[in-house]
Formats: structure tokens, C-alpha cells, sequence
């Protein structure tokens, strides 16, 4: 079976610091991946998705990167985190149900910048 | 930018009474699908609903599509204590179906 885990759970980090968060699906190949951020009580906000090896969208202007090492690992990156990049972060990947992308999501990164 | 708004953004009922929930997006899409969130958890996939389909079940679950209106609703009948919880709707485009967008959420408290 499919199964995906993200990493850290959670992180305080200071203004100005980097930041990798992890994610890597097993059990599956060519997955679809996606990082979406959530903001306290609001909705996801998607920031990057990749449908392949060197294939990254980026969906928000901001200071964060995205890369895909390998097929099944997807990190996301800083090298200077402000203050609103605190939240949230959710990982996930999808299964295809012809004609559609249904997500499997991590158990989430929350990041605190202080 | 927000595809999908839901509305209420928050909902209280009691143990047995019928939930319902919209989701209004902008843009022609292929595909609505319906996610649960519990309380700092990630989302949980429960039903997709095709855009020339216009309504799905699926245990207590039924969703609703109204193509003309880009409008989408979630009823959840009976509902438990063990609902509470944020629901989203997510769509994808017609013309990128690897791109979703989730909406605002509703959050959703059943009491017992």
C-alpha cells in the first residue's frame, strides 16, 4: 500500500533562518506531488506542484523553492524565512481516478518563524 | 488566487441533524472533489463528483454539481459527533486537471 510521510512535524525557526521540509511517498511511481500551505483557520493555498522529476510549478510569488531529487521525494525550501511564512504545510500526492487527480495528504509540517 | 469559497465558514448543529455545505469556484472544471480535515490533521479525501455528473452518494455523503451555476453542495445526513470537523471542495480546471485548488473551508461542529 501507498504510504507518504512528511517531516518535521513541527519547527521554530527565526526570521532569517532556512528551512527544508520533507515529504517522500512509497508504495507508488510517478506520483503527482503538491505543497500546499495553510494559514491559521484558512483554507490551503497551493504553492508548488511537480508531475515529474524536473517538472515544478509554482503557483505563489514568495521566497520559498520547491525541488524533486527523486521521483518519490518532494522538498521544499528557504533560505530566509520571514514571518508570514509561518503555517501550515501540507504534502500530498495523487492517485489517478481516470481523468482526475485524487490527493493523499501528509500529516503536516507546522512552522513557526519567529 | 481562491478557486472555491464555502459557505457557512462555520456551522453548529446537533447529533442527528442534516449538515449541508457550498462551494461556489470560478472557472470551468472537470472535476469537484470534497476533502475532511480534522483539527490539525491533513485532509482526507471523501468523494468526487465528475462535472457531468450531478449528484453522487456515498454512505451518509451526497454531493450535488450545478455546472451552470459553478456551485457545488456537501450533505452530510445524520450527522455524529465524530463529523466535527473542516470540510473543503477542490477543483481542477478544465484545461489542468494536475492543478487543485481548495476552497475557504467550512467548519463544521456537530454537538451530542
Amino acid at each position: 500500500s501507498q504510504t507518504i510521510h512528511q517531516w518535521p512535524a513541527t519547527l521554530v525557526q527565526p526570521v532569517g533562518s532556512p528551512l527544508s521540509l520533507e515529504c517522500t511517498v512509497e508504495g507508488t511511481s510517478n506520483p503527482n506531488l503538491y505543497w500546499y500551505r495553510q494559514a491559521a483557520g484558512r483554507g490551503l493555498q497551493l504553492l508548488f506542484y511537480s508531475i515529474g522529476i524536473d517538472q515544478i510549478s509554482s503557483e505563489v510569488p514568495q521566497n520559498l523553492s520547491a525541488s524533486r531529487p527523486q521521483d518519490r521525494q518532494f522538498i521544499l525550501s528557504s533560505k530566509k524565512l520571514l514571518l508570514s511564512d509561518s503555517g501550515f504545510y501540507l504534502c500530498a500526492w495523487s492517485w489517478l481516478d481516470p481523468g482526475a487527480n485524487v490527493l493523499t495528504f501528509g500529516a503536516g509540517s507546522r512552522l513557526t518563524v519567529l | 488566487s481562491q478557486q472555491g469559497e464555502e459557505d457557512p465558514q462555520a456551522l453548529s448543529i446537533q447529533e442527528g441533524e442534516n449538515a449541508t455545505m457550498n462551494c461556489s469556484y470560478k472557472t470551468s472544471i472537470n472535476n469537484l472533489q470534497w476533502y475532511r480535515q480534522n483539527s490539525g490533521r491533513g485532509l482526507v479525501h471523501l468523494i468526487l463528483i465528475r462535472s457531468n455528473e450531478r449528484e453522487k452518494h456515498s454512505g451518509r455523503l451526497r454531493v450535488t454539481l450545478d455546472t451552470s451555476k459553478k456551485s457545488s453542495s456537501l450533505l452530510i445526513t445524520a450527522s455524529r459527533a465524530a463529523d466535527t470537523a473542516s470540510y473543503f471542495c477542490a477543483t481542477d480546471a478544465s484545461y489542468n486537471t494536475d492543478k487543485l485548488i481548495f476552497g475557504t473551508g467550512t467548519r463544521l461542529q456537530v454537538f451530542p
